[in-house]
């Protein structure tokens, strides 16, 4: 157990429609990253927050956004979904702003399905 | 632009031999890479890393073997155990060049026989 933990973990729905994931961080961890794993993809890295500000982002479509809270848990919103938005969300945290020497720790992942 | 490679997607090793997994980069500025170890259902798990100043690191049955001129890295896993069979990632982080998160391979599926 990680100790990050990510609802809902299976989720399917239609194109259009709109998804919220949802992402609570290790106690003490400041920092969530948001990756995406599509079918024969490696992670892909979404986008950062460190202690409720946008840090860094990646790949992140612009129909994807995401936010974290005061309370340190984030939420990552898919709005106008496509099948090829269809793919396993991770969130992963850890304690520090940057990546430092790169641990992170990753919840069990979202899994999405659009049909 | 994939900036680390895993080019075999999949590994077959008996029980007990020795098990290595490929990685391939292509940014010379990355300062640390690190491998992952995923279960199905679960979450990448950090298993072991090396700084890019070394060329070697060791913990237990885990070494991972850095050559920097060939921008290659290689995972040893000896002796190789039924509960090594995962799917494992390599990834890459370049420290201070802005917190963007792991760059990550696409994974080798390592299975071991009995």
């Amino acid at each position: 157990d990680s100790g990050v933990t990510q609802t809902p973990k299976h989720l399917i729905t239609a194109t259009g429609q709109r998804v919220t994931l949802r992402c609570s961080p290790r106690s003490g961890d400041l920092s969530v990253y948001w990756y995406q794993q599509s079918l024969d993809q490696g992670l892909q890295f979404l986008i950062q927050y460190y202690n409720g500000e946008e840090r860094a982002k990646g790949n992140i479509l612009e129909r994807f956004s995401a936010q974290q809270f005061p309370d340190l848990h984030s939420e990552l919103n898919l709005s106008s979904l496509e099948l090829g938005d269809s793919a396993l969300y991770f969130c992963a945290s850890s304690v520090a702003s940057g990546v430092n020497t790169g641990e992170l720790f990753f919840g069990e992942g979202s899994r999405l399905t659009v049909l | 632009d994939q900036q680390v490679k895993q080019n075999s997607p999949s590994l077959s090793v008996q029980e007990g031999r020795i098990s290595i997994l490929n990685c391939d980069y292509t940014n010379s500025m990355f300062d640390y890479f690190l491998w992952y170890k995923k279960y199905p259902a679960e979450g990448p798990t950090f298993l072991i890393s090396i700084s890019s100043i070394k060329d070697k690191n060791e913990d237990g049955r885990f070494t991972v073997f850095l050559n920097k001129s060939a921008k290659h890295l290689s995972l040893h896993i000896v002796p190789s155990q039924p509960g090594d069979s995962a799917v494992y990632f390599c990834a890459a982080v370049r420290v201070g060049g802005g917190a963007d998160g792991l760059t990550f391979g696409k994974g080798t599926h390592l299975i071991i026989q009995p």
